[in-house]
């Protein structure tokens, strides 16, 4: 089984601010982590994710994230924030095994202030 | 690439009815899901489809819920009897790939239920 602990659920910077939401995931077997952004009454974009390549992973929109095995942690962090940034960020988890389907974590709402 | 399409937007409906939803994927794709997204939580995984095959279903599906992919292409997701605790954003998604679980999803837009 595999589960995503996302830690804050609501977390408010400054516009300029670094960007940290944490990740933290339970995996039997090696994963593949995502990371998405969900606005106002849509579904989910995806930033970036982790297929078990670079463990620094690039993603749209000045993000990134680091997947650490050792602290089995997959953050994401933007150097600066924008207002635009504000909205609902949802750490998922999958494996290569036989599901298919995305464990999501609870989500963090970001909140960016002038 | 138009991405996943999702109709309707809104269904308000009396305890009771039944609903039906549709789910337009990415042409290109052959992997099709449905999550159920409540308040302040993240979406929960209910059924996955490889073309027409319903490989997958979760435990949160209960026996009022059936879903379909006639053709391998669009799906439905109806939900007979509807209860208060259905009232939740329906999220479809869709991916590419016939290995692992490594291709992203690309969700759509949801539709969000109501139940008066």
């Amino acid at each position: 089984a595999q589960s995503v602990t996302q830690l804050g659920s609501h977390v408010s910077v400054s516009e300029g601010a670094l960007v940290l939401l944490r990740c933290n995931y339970s995996s039997s077997v090696p994963p593949y982590l995502f990371w998405y952004v969900q606005y106002p009454n849509q579904g989910l974009q995806l930033l970036l994710k982790y297929t078990s390549a670079a463990t620094l992973v690039k993603g749209i929109n000045g993000f990134e994230a680091e997947f650490k095995k050792s602290e089995t942690s997959f953050h994401l962090t933007k150097p600066s924030a924008h207002m635009s940034d504000a909205a609902e960020y949802f750490c998922a988890v999958t494996t290569s095994g036989s599901a298919r389907q995305l464990t999501f974590g609870s989500g963090t709402q970001l909140t960016v202030l002038p | 690439d138009t991405g996943v399409s999702q109709d309707p937007r809104h269904k308000i409906t009396k305890r009771g009815q039944n609903v039906t939803f549709r789910c337009d994927p990415i042409s290109e794709h052959n992997r099709l899901y449905w999550y159920r997204q409540t308040l302040g939580q993240g979406p929960e995984f209910l059924t996955y489809f490889q073309n027409e095959a319903q490989l997958e279903k979760s435990r949160l599906l209960s026996d009022r819920f059936s879903a379909e992919r006639p053709k391998g292409s669009f799906s439905t997701l109806e939900i007979q009897r509807t209860e208060q605790g259905d009232s939740a954003m329906y999220l479809c998604a869709s991916s590419a790939g016939t290995g692992g679980g490594n291709q992203p999803q690309h969700f759509g837009d949801g539709t969000r239920l109501s139940i008066l």
